[in-house]
C-alpha cells in the first residue's frame, strides 16, 4: 500500500518568506507527527496530531511555526518569516494509533533551504 | 526525561562479517525501543521494535536486536553484513507510563559502512 508522502521534496526560499510543507499520511492512520532533522542529527519532534487536533506541540521552536490537519488526514506545516536556521529536512510520520506500541512510519521528507 | 545514546558515529565492517551497532537508553518507566535505517536522500525505514517479551527481536533484512534491561542497551546486530546495508542507523525510545501517547526520542545516528 501507499506510504507516507510529502511534498515538495525540496524547497528553496529566501529569508523572510513564508513556506508550507505538506504531508499525506498512510490511509487510516489517526496519529500524525512532524519532525525536523538537521545535518548530522537524529529527527527532533515538532508536533503531534491525533485526528484533527494538535495533541502535543511542545517541539515547535517558536511561534513562526504552525501546523494544521483540518480533516484528520493531510497535514500542512507552515513556517512564517523563514530564517537560515530553519534549513533542515522536515519529516512527517504517521501511526495507526498514538499508542506507544504502534510503529511510526516516515515519509521521505522535505528538504528546506533558506537562503 | 528520556534519552538515547549511540556512542559510535561510524562503524566499519567487512562484508560477510557480523555487525553490531550500539544503543543505550535512559527512561523513567518501561521502554519501547525502535531501530530505523535511513538511506541517502530518503526517509527513515522501520527495522524492528521491542515492546515486551522475548529480549531478542528479529526484524527486516536479517537484522535483530537484543534488549538488555540491566545494561539499558538495545544493540542492533546482523550475522553477515552486506554492502547494501551501508546506511545511517537510528535508535529511538518511547517511555511508557500508563499507556497512550508518548513522545519518541531519537539518537544521533550511526553510519554503517560495509566494506567489500
Amino acid at each position: 500500500g501507499a506510504g507516507v508522502s510529502q511534498t515538495p521534496s525540496n524547497k528553496v526560499t529566501e529569508k523572510g518568506k513564508y513556506v508550507e510543507l505538506r504531508c499525506d499520511p498512510i490511509s487510516g492512520h489517526t496519529a500524525l507527527y512532524w519532525y525536523r532533522q538537521s545535518l548530522g542529527q537524529g529527527p527532533e519532534f515538532l508536533i503531534y496530531f491525533q485526528g484533527t487536533g494538535a495533541a502535543d506541540d511542545s517541539g515547535l521552536p517558536n511561534d513562526r511555526f504552525f501546523a494544521v490537519r483540518p480533516e484528520g488526514s493531510v497535514s500542512t506545516l507552515k513556517i512564517q518569516r523563514t530564517e537560515r536556521g530553519d534549513s533542515a529536512v522536515y519529516l512527517c510520520a504517521s501511526s495507526l494509533t498514538p499508542d506507544g506500541t504502534d510503529t511510526q512510519y516516515f515519509g521521505p521528507g522535505t528538504r528546506l533551504t533558506v537562503l | 526525561a528520556q534519552s538515547v545514546a549511540q556512542p559510535e558515529d561510524q562503524v566499519n565492517v567487512a562484508e560477510g562479517n557480523p555487525l553490531t551497532v550500539k544503543c543505550t537508553y535512559s527512561v523513567s518507566g518501561n521502554p519501547y525501543l525502535f531501530w530505523y535505517v535511513q538511506y541517502p536522500n530518503r526517509g527513515l525505514q522501520f527495522l524492528l521494535k521491542y515492546i515486551t517479551g522475548d529480549n531478542l527481536v528479529k526484524g527486516s533484512y536479517g537484522f535483530e536486536a537484543e534488549f538488555n534491561k540491566s545494561q539499558t542497551s538495545f544493540h542492533l546486530k546482523k550475522p553477515s553484513a552486506l554492502v547494501s546495508d551501508s546506511a545511517l542507523y537510528f535508535c529511538a525510545v518511547r517511555d511508557l507510563f500508563s499507556g497512550g501517547y508518548q513522545k519518541v526520542t531519537f539518537g544521533t545516528g550511526t553510519k554503517l559502512q560495509v566494506i567489500p
